[in-house]
């Protein structure tokens, strides 16, 4: 049972590096979510995808970009790395927008 | 300001005692979901509660949704050291696409 499979789990980047961080489902799901978890702020949503083909930004977009390649797979990139979006990145699914999340294990990411 | 704020942020109790969570707004909420998350992981639903005045129980979990939608509180009774967790409450709202908010978390530490 793989559920939501996220890579890598940790990434250094220098300031002004780019990378993309990749997140797949296997539950057939339409939604996904990309999300950032900071000390005490609980998760902060970046961008969704409701369905296949579409994105939106969610609460804290900018700095970020998002690509749905299929129904299974939803990326996240960062163009330039700033120290401020060092965090713990997680991929979540759902059937539909309001319906349970499924989530990964996360991205840890440190930017020096 | 987050809308949802969860409290205590950080409770640490010895094994065999009650506890209770608190997540409140001044928003209405369609449903609002309960998550727990240990370190090194995503967060795993607890529970979804949707109608007003909602009681769901789960073992020693006691989930209630206030009868206005717009708080929930979570019950733990004779709390287990494998109960320490991040406890994150979530509200989805009609008038935000259904998409979820999460509150900042509650840090629970049972001692044994």
């Amino acid at each position: 049972n793989a559920g939501v499979t996220q890579t890598p789990k940790f990434q250094v980047l220098k300031t002004g590096q780019s990378m993309t961080l990749q997140c797949a489902q296997d539950m057939n799901h339409n939604s996904m979510y990309w999300y950032r978890q900071d000390p005490g702020m609980g998760l902060r949503l970046i961008y969704y995808s409701a369905s296949e083909g579409t994105t939106d930004k969610g609460e804290v977009p900018n700095g970020y970009n998002v690509s749905r390649l299929n129904k299974r797979e939803f990326s996240l990139r960062l163009e330039s790395a700033a120290p401020s979006q060092t965090s713990v990145y997680f991929c979540a699914s759902s059937s539909l927008n309001n319906q349970p999340q499924h989530f990964g294990d996360g991205t840890r990411l440190s930017i020096l | 300001t987050q809308l949802l704020e969860q409290s205590p942020q950080f409770l640490s109790i010895q094994e065999g005692e009650n506890l209770t969570v608190y997540c409140n707004s001044s928003s209405v909420f369609s449903s609002l979901q309960w998550y727990r998350q240990e370190p090194g992981e995503g967060p795993v639903l607890l529970v979804t509660v949707v109608t007003g005045g909602e009681v769901k129980k789960l073992k020693r979990l006691t989930f209630q949704f206030g009868d206005a939608r717009k708080d929930s509180s979570l019950h733990i009774t004779a709390a287990q050291p494998g109960d320490t967790g991040l406890y994150l409450c979530a509200g989805a709202r009609w008038n935000a696409g259904n998409m979820l908010t999460f509150g900042g978390g509650t840090r629970l530490m049972v001692k044994p």
